[in-house]
């Protein structure tokens, strides 16, 4: 059964420690690896899609890489606007459908 | 940049209404989605739809039906609300690249079954 669990459930950090978040995943052929950020009572903002094994993104303070079983979030020098649930979700090849982990709560003081 | 509008972002019905959620994206993407997502729960998804009139079951569609009359809108309905559906509704679009290609969301309408 294709599935994703990402941890922690939730994060603290102060300003300027950094960390990392995981999205393991088990999927029958991946397709795409997506990361997104969610605002309390917003939806998901797309961050980064990774295809293959070895990939990574990088946006300002985060970067997203991939390997065959996991995919990390690296967060450096975090600042309290980085506060947010972070998403992870996998597609399967040969499917529209998105399968997407519970996410990860981060709060970054300041 | 893309553009997913929900039309409501609180709803409070009571029980046995009638709940229409409005979707439209300005992006011309081909495919769009609506999920729920509840905690613990992550997002699940209720319908797609691939094309103008065409839709597909999701993991979770009892209760629910929808309606893609033209392409950049995308209806949900709750014929008949029940409080087991009281939350957040998601809405989101994405272009037909074969079966890849990053969602783009809405802002969310937060149903409130009485």
């Amino acid at each position: 059964e294709d599935q994703v669990t990402q941890s922690p459930e939730a994060l603290r950090l102060q300003e300027g420690e950094s960390s990392s978040l995981n999205c393991s995943y088990t999927v029958s052929g991946l397709r795409g690896l997506f990361w997104y950020r969610q605002d309390p009572g917003k939806g998901p903002e797309f961050l980064f899609t990774l295809y293959s094994a070895g990939e990574e993104k990088e946006k300002e303070r985060l970067k997203a890489t991939l390997t065959k079983k996991e995919s990390f979030l690296h967060i450096t020098a975090p600042k309290p606007e980085d506060s947010a649930t972070y998403l992870c979700a996998v597609q399967a090849s040969g499917t529209y459908k998105y399968i997407f982990g519970t996410g990860t709560r981060l709060k970054v003081l300041a | 940049d893309v553009k997913v509008t929900q039309s409501s972002r609180y709803l409070v019905k009571r029980t046995g209404e009638k709940v229409f959620l409005e979707c439209v994206q300005d992006m011309d993407h081909e495919n769009m989605f609506w999920y729920r997502q509840d905690p613990g729960l992550g997002l699940r998804l209720i319908y797609f739809s691939y094309d103008v009139k065409m839709k597909e079951k999701g993991d979770i569609p009892e209760g629910y039906s929808v309606s893609r009359e033209k392409k950049e809108r995308f209806s949900l309905i709750l014929e008949s609300a029940s409080t087991n559906q009281t939350s957040m509704y998601l809405c989101a679009s994405r272009h037909e690249v074969g079966v890849g290609g990053e969602l783009f969301f809405g802002e969310g309408s937060r149903l409130t079954v009485l």
